[in-house]
């Protein structure tokens, strides 16, 4: 199976920072990759798939980079509804497997 | 609006069986792989199983493989996954999930519902 590390566990950050979650595969998965937000008893969202490419209606502060093994989520400058749980998964091979997950917390 | 509304959750036995239902509308369910992730209290995500379009190929995580079963029927636009031999490590809420392109998995998934409860104890 293919174990997916992100890093770090948890962030505290302020509205108007730049923000960077890195994650990282054991594995080539090429650019199989996407990337989620989850708010407290919520759902998540869909951000970024195939690594790099902006899910319909997220915002443009947030893209995604990397092939291979590593992988970046960026928020260009956080805003108040980004604080919550971030979360890469691959979709390379089966099983599917998640990153442990990203909490960003207000500052 | 495309919507995914789960439902069959609840409270059973450690061995006992569940069969959690997934209700898809807004879309053409036929067109696209469908997933069940599971989220344990305070946990991160766990994907559990998928299944292709027509509902010829399954994938499960390997820790329900020969437990879970994972089918759908698009006449009903539903999804399904029965749940045998519980455990206490299976107490989660689940989620059904939409692959986001047309019979194709390795993008994400893009519509989720609002998951149900299942929890295992005696």
């Amino acid at each position: 199976d293919i174990q997916m590390t992100q890093s770090p566990s948890s962030v505290s950050a302020s509205v108007g920072d730049r923000v960077t979650i890195t994650c990282r595969a054991s594995q080539g998965i090429s650019s199989w990759l996407a990337w989620y937000q989850q708010k407290p008893g919520k759902a998540p969202k869909l951000l970024i798939y195939a690594a790099s490419s902006l899910e319909t209606g997220v915002p443009s502060r947030f893209s995604g980079s990397g092939s291979g093994t590593d992988f970046t989520l960026t928020i260009s400058s956080l805003q108040p509804e980004d604080f919550a749980t971030y979360y890469c998964q691959q979709a390379n091979s089966f099983p599917i497997t998640f990153g442990q997950g990203t909490r960003l917390e207000i500052k | 609006q495309v919507q995914l509304v789960e439902s069959g959750g609840g409270l059973v036995k450690p061995g006992g069986s569940l069969r959690l239902s997934c209700a898809a509308s807004g879309f053409t369910f036929s067109d696209v792989y469908m997933s069940w992730i599971r989220q344990a209290p305070g946990k991160g995500l766990e994907w559990v199983s998928k299944i292709s379009s027509r509902g010829s190929t399954m994938y499960y995580g390997d820790s329900v493989k020969g437990r879970f079963t994972i089918s759908r029927d698009n006449a009903k636009n539903s999804l399904y996954l029965q749940m045998d031999s519980l455990r206490a490590e299976d107490t989660a809420v689940y989620y059904c999930a939409r692959d986001r392109n047309y019979d194709f998995w390795r993008y994400g998934m893009d519509v989720w519902g609002q998951g149900t409860t299942v929890t295992v104890s005696s």
